[in-house]
């Protein structure tokens, strides 16, 4: 069975430009979450999505926004991107009545 | 003071020596515990996952959570160089659909010939 897959895998940006990251969950999983990883620090919660709505918040500001669609993949969109905004941003999923969380390989966000 | 304190080493260890991984929380309200292993830019991969205190054991991974002192340990017997990598905790204070996870900072081991 293929595990959580996320593109691109790695993203080169300029300060102010905006991307859209993308997440499928395993086979089966409703529920997907993004956590933004910075070098040397771990991962920090940022959304939780289940069955297509929002099901809780990070402390990120409103530049940071997500959506599910229908078939539970996920996008993560950043806008006016800060030099700080570099890190690896991760997807994880969940399946239902599971607490355990599997994650993907992230993409690698680099803002020049 | 964060939530979940980690030592972040780095801790290096002779191949076969056990291995004592540990993190220390502050929220009563956690119940649910994770150790997840990160080899260099790579995802987080799921170890060991456990619901209050006790102990838990798969293989060469002992997990061991001690609620009254909010305290976690992860403990790797015959280390070998393969488990060289970085080691998070993760914790969650609830299940189901808003279950975000509190990691600490990660402690990188390497384990050498």
């Amino acid at each position: 069975d293929a595990g959580v897959t996320q593109s691109p895998t790695h993203l080169i940006k300029t300060r102010g430009q905006h991307v859209t990251l993308r997440c499928s969950p395993i086979s089966g999983h409703k529920s997907v979450s993004w956590y933004q990883q910075v070098l040397g620090q771990g991962p920090q919660f940022i959304f939780q999505y289940y069955e297509k709505e929002e099901r809780g918040r990070g402390n990120f500001p409103d530049r940071f926004s997500a959506r599910q669609f229908p078939n539970y993949s996920s996008e993560l969109n950043v806008n006016a991107l800060l030099l700080g905004d570099s890190a690896l941003y991760l997807c994880a999923s969940r399946g239902s009545g599971y607490n355990e969380q599997f994650f993907g390989p992230g993409t690698r966000l680099t803002v020049l | 003071q964060k939530e979940v304190e980690q030592d972040p080493g780095p801790l290096s260890v002779p191949e076969g020596a056990i291995v004592s991984l540990n993190c220390t929380y502050s929220n009563s309200a956690f119940q649910y515990f994770m150790w997840y292993r990160q080899y260099s830019r790579k995802g987080p991969e799921l170890l060991m996952y456990t619901y209050s205190s006790g102990n838990k054991e798969d293989g060469r991974f002992t997990a061991q959570v001690d609620k009254s002192s909010k305290y976690i340990s992860l403990f790797i017997r015959d280390s070998q160089p393969s488990d060289s990598a970085t080691y998070l905790c993760a914790m969650s204070d609830r299940t189901g659909t808003a279950s975000k996870l509190t990691f600490g900072t990660g402690t990188r081991l390497q384990v050498t010939l």
